[in-house]
């Protein structure tokens, strides 16, 4: 069953910090991973998605890099801004399209 | 980008009561939606997958009894929580994926409180 980790749990951090969030998942055989941003209440945005075959995807400030070999993502922000604060999950994709996530990283970026 | 609304936002109801929550596609069409259910500094969990025009396919310990998933078009997927409890109250979300298309889009969520 495939499980996937988020660490840290929570961040703190002051503005203008670059930072990595971790992913990990337990099962390689994945379609894609994919980068979602939470705030508090609403529902999900999607930041970023990788695909199996890919290493990495880049957007604006935001980098992810994917080994699926090792299980692992990396999520980079670059010159984070207190408009970066919310919940970011990570979320695999198995091959009948079903999104397993994990438990998130709450991120405060403090002016 | 494609838009996924759901209805209501947020609701309280008595405990022993049913709710029923709205998912849509607005400007695409979805042979399959997804249910999600999040608890307070949870991440989200897959509940059940609807399928338009059949049965949905619930994850292992959702009670398909209690969690009724109608998927009666191709924009339209309804959640039923019946004789809702306390411990039903969450933040219950989904996602629609475009036809043939894997990237999946989330609605608002709807924030259900069941005193």
């Amino acid at each position: 069953k495939q499980e996937v980790t988020q660490i840290p749990a929570a961040l703190s951090v002051p503005e203008g910090e670059n930072l990595v969030l971790n992913c990990s998942f337990t099962d390689s055989a994945i379609y894609n991973l994919q980068w979602f941003r939470q705030d508090p209440g609403k529902g999900l945005t999607s930041l970023l998605l990788i695909q199996s075959s890919q290493r990495e995807q880049t957007s604006g400030r935001l980098n992810a890099s994917l080994d699926k070999s090792s299980g692992r993502s990396t999520l980079y922000i670059a010159a984070s801004q207190p408009g970066d604060s919310a919940t970011y999950l990570c979320a695999v994709m198995d091959s009948s399209y079903k999104l397993i996530f994990g438990s998130g990283t709450r991120l405060l970026v403090r002016p | 980008g494609a838009v996924v609304s759901q209805h209501p936002s947020r609701v309280i109801c008595k405990s022993g009561t049913s709710v029923k929550i709205e998912c849509r596609s607005l400007d695409f069409q979805a042979t399959t939606m997804f249910w999600y259910r999040q608890f307070p500094k949870q991440s989200l969990m897959l509940m059940a997958t609807s399928n338009e025009g059949s049965k949905a396919t619930y994850e292992q310990g959702v009670e398909k009894d209690k969690f009724l998933i109608n998927h009666a078009s191709l924009t339209l997927s309804t959640l039923t929580v019946t004789s809702a409890h306390p411990e039903d109250s969450s933040f219950y979300i989904c996602s629609a994926p475009p036809a043939g298309g894997e990237t999946q889009y989330f609605g608002p969520g709807t924030r259900l409180l069941v005193l």
